[in-house]
């Protein structure tokens, strides 16, 4: 069973363009909600990371929203940069309890465009 | 540098044959993780260390996948009698409270 679902697939903007990625949760009892970014032939790289008490949080050029009576919450990149081309992707994981393993979406590979 | 370390980077092995990853976190955090990563797909969790304790393992960690994390400090990965299907990136994070750190995996290949 697919816990956290990640659209699009894919995704291309322009230079300065706002990309937006969306996933969405069914375990309502996850309480940490991080995006990565992974170059190919790389690990993924914590970018932000959110908790359901807040509804938007903002890093530099990136802003998660998150909507928690959807069990939603999505990634905006300001400004998009050719360097941000890559694949990210949204999890979710409990903080606490022994199960704390992230449970991630099937990623979004973003090109932007010079 | 201080961040995760695994080893080796790249691996290529013949189908039957055993094989071991070493991963070592970032020095103060107490939790590691061992996770899947398949082309096209998000990773997938395989195992949890608190500590030297193994507290959990994924139904995708079948009998022939083993991980030890002796004296609470490296971690390895081994995997008997590889099949093709293995094929994957084994990539391995530690954290302290919730960030986790992911190093730069182990590309896997089997022939």
């Amino acid at each position: 069973q697919q816990q956290v679902k990640q659209s699009p697939q894919s995704l291309i903007v322009q230079k300065g363009g706002i990309p937006i990625i969306n996933c969405a949760y069914e375990n309502t009892a996850f309480d940490y909600f991080p995006w990565y970014q992974q170059f190919p032939g790389k690990g993924p790289a914590l970018l932000i990371a959110i908790r359901p008490d807040v509804s938007e949080k903002k890093e530099g050029r990136f802003t998660i929203s998150f909507n928690k009576s959807a069990k939603q919450f999505s990634l905006h990149i300001m400004d998009s940069q050719p360097g941000d081309s890559a694949t990210y992707f949204c999890a979710a994981s409990l903080s606490s309890g022994s199960a704390r393993q992230l449970t991630f979406g099937s990623g979004t590979q973003l090109t932007v465009l010079p | 540098d201080t961040g995760v370390s695994q080893d080796p980077r790249h691996k290529i092995t013949k189908r039957g044959q055993n094989v071991t990853f070493r991963c070592d976190p970032i020095s103060e955090h107490n939790r590691l993780y061992w996770y899947r990563q398949t082309l096209g797909q998000g990773p997938e969790f395989l195992t949890y260390f608190q500590n030297e304790a193994q507290l959990e393992k994924s139904r995708l960690l079948s009998d022939r996948f083993s991980a030890e994390r002796p004296k609470g400090s490296f971690s390895t990965l081994e995997i008997q009698r590889t099949e093709q299907g293995d094929s994957a990136m084994y990539l391995c994070a530690s954290s302290l409270e919730r960030k986790a750190f992911f190093g730069q995996g182990t590309r896997l290949t089997v022939v």
